[in-house]
């Protein structure tokens, strides 16, 4: 149980174009997603906390226009990254958990290269 | 100033060895502690999560809390070259969902 579907696994893009990521919770209800990105050989950093029915709440330091995040039902939360640039270009990674104090589980991430 | 932090590493350990992963946090409040392995290129995967004081095993896996000296750790027992892989140490405070993670621990077993 408890699994994370992720589209695309990976995307080439070009300056300036935009890109959306999918998450979905396949076998559980999440009222709650995380959207994690992961520049090579760092740690995962929290991009923002994604909730259903209303606004994302962003981390310090990440811009909500450029990241704009929409959970729509209990079981996807997209992330369209506006206006690609290069230094964009990252491993971006969602989570959620079956309940309320339930472990984090990840899906398989996104390698999203601009060029 | 990092909330949880683990050593970056890389520790290598023999085939066969036990592996301790250590991981320390500042936060009092935190509640409950996972552990997460993470091979290059992957997304993160759950090994164990731990909220008592002690110790919690499944299979080759033993999770220690102690909450007192603040501190997390990871055993792996019969460490194999396929455990090589980033471990990541995390945190969660509150009700909530969000975790806080460290910076990860590189392991190389070697054969």
């Amino acid at each position: 149980g408890a699994v994370v579907s992720q589209h695309p696994s990976w995307v080439i893009c070009k300056s300036g174009t935009s890109v959306k990521i999918e998450c979905r919770s396949l076998d559980f209800q999440a009222t709650t997603m995380f959207w994690y990105r992961q520049f090579p050989k760092q740690s995962l950093m929290l991009m923002a906390t994604s909730n259903e029915g209303s606004k994302a709440t962003y981390e310090q330091g990440v811009e909500k226009d450029k990241f704009l995040i929409n959970h729509a039902s209990l079981t996807l939360s997209t992330l369209t990254v506006t206006s690609a640039h290069p230094e964009d270009s990252s491993f971006y990674i969602c989570s959620a958990a079956a309940g309320v104090g339930s472990p984090l589980h990840f899906g398989n991430g996104t390698r999203l290269t601009v060029t | 100033q990092k909330e949880v932090e683990q050593n970056s590493g890389p520790l290598s350990v023999p085939e066969g060895a036990i592996a301790s992963l250590n991981c320390t946090y500042s936060d009092r409040g935190s509640q409950s502690f996972f552990w997460y392995r993470q091979y290059s290129g992957k997304s993160p995967e759950l090994i164990m999560f731990i909220y008592s004081n002690g110790d919690k095993e499944d299979g080759r896996f033993t999770a220690q809390l102690n909450k007192a000296s603040q501190y997390v750790s990871l055993l792996i027992r019969d460490s194999q070259p396929s455990d090589s892989a980033t471990y990541l140490c995390a945190s969660r405070t509150g009700g909530g969902n969000k975790l806080t993670f460290g910076t990860g621990t590189q392991l190389k077993v070697e054969l």
